[in-house]
């Protein structure tokens, strides 16, 4: 079975700080995808990045990177020097590949960051 | 704007009626995801439409159904509404096909409320 644990509820950190979100997934399958989403306060599910099960190459964009490793089954989010607008909740989610197409995401509960001035 | 459209944005409505959400997927999308978002259960995959046909069902309800239409807009029925059916639906499209994957990208959602 599928499942995406995300174990941060909250975290809180002040400006410029560097912080980590946590993200652990399981799944039987050997075609699957990662991705990540900001929800902020304003409720809508902004995409920040997808991940193929065959590409574990690192990626960064501006102050943002992910740290995939299939060996510990963990897709982790770094956001460097974070600043007030990062402040959302983050959601870590997987789908899979089956009967030729991509099937629906299982997202992780959520972490909800915190950023103060 | 991440092209997908859903309407209304905003609903209240009484228990016991029925309402109607409507989502234009992204230009080219086959496939469309409908997600309900409570306070208590997080975001719940209801169900997924590809190319017209259902293609998979998660946790939704029997009062609740959808549909994907020929030219590939999806509507999702909700009747006999409750109080605990209050929460945020959104819809999702991607185009579903090839195996290095495809974005899903999410519309700004459904608040509906239910009094």
């Amino acid at each position: 079975a599928q499942k995406v644990t995300q174990a941060q509820t909250e975290i809180s950190v002040v400006e410029k700080e560097d912080v980590t979100l946590d993200c652990v997934y399981e799944t039987r399958d050997t075609t699957y995808y990662l991705f990540w989403y900001k929800q902020p306060p304003s409720g809508e599910l902004v995409f920040l990045i997808r991940r193929n099960s065959f590409d574990e190459q690192n990626e960064i964009s501006g102050r943002y990177s992910w740290n995939f490793q299939k060996s510990t089954s963990s897709f982790n989010f770094t956001i460097t020097a974070s600043q007030v607008v990062d402040s959302a909740v983050y959601f870590c989610a997987l789908s899979e590949w089956y009967g030729g197409s991509q099937g629906n995401l299982i997202f992780g509960k959520g972490t909800k960051l915190s950023v103060k001035p | 704007d991440s092209g997908v459209t859903q309407t209304p944005k905003h609903l209240i409505t009484a228990t016991g009626q029925r309402v109607t959400l409507r989502c234009s997927p992204r230009s080219g999308d086959l496939s469309v995801y409908w997600y309900q978002q409570s306070l208590d259960q997080g975001l719940q995959f209801l169900i997924q439409y590809y190319n017209g046909e259902e293609r998979a069902k998660g946790n939704i309800l029997e009062r609740f159904s959808a549909q994907q239409f020929p030219d590939l807009h999806s509507e999702l029925n909700l009747s006999s509404l409750e109080l605990g059916d209050s929460a945020l639906y959104f819809c999702a499209s991607s185009v579903a096909t090839g195996e290095t994957g495809n974005t899903i990208y999410f519309g700004e959602g459904s608040w509906l409320t239910v009094v």
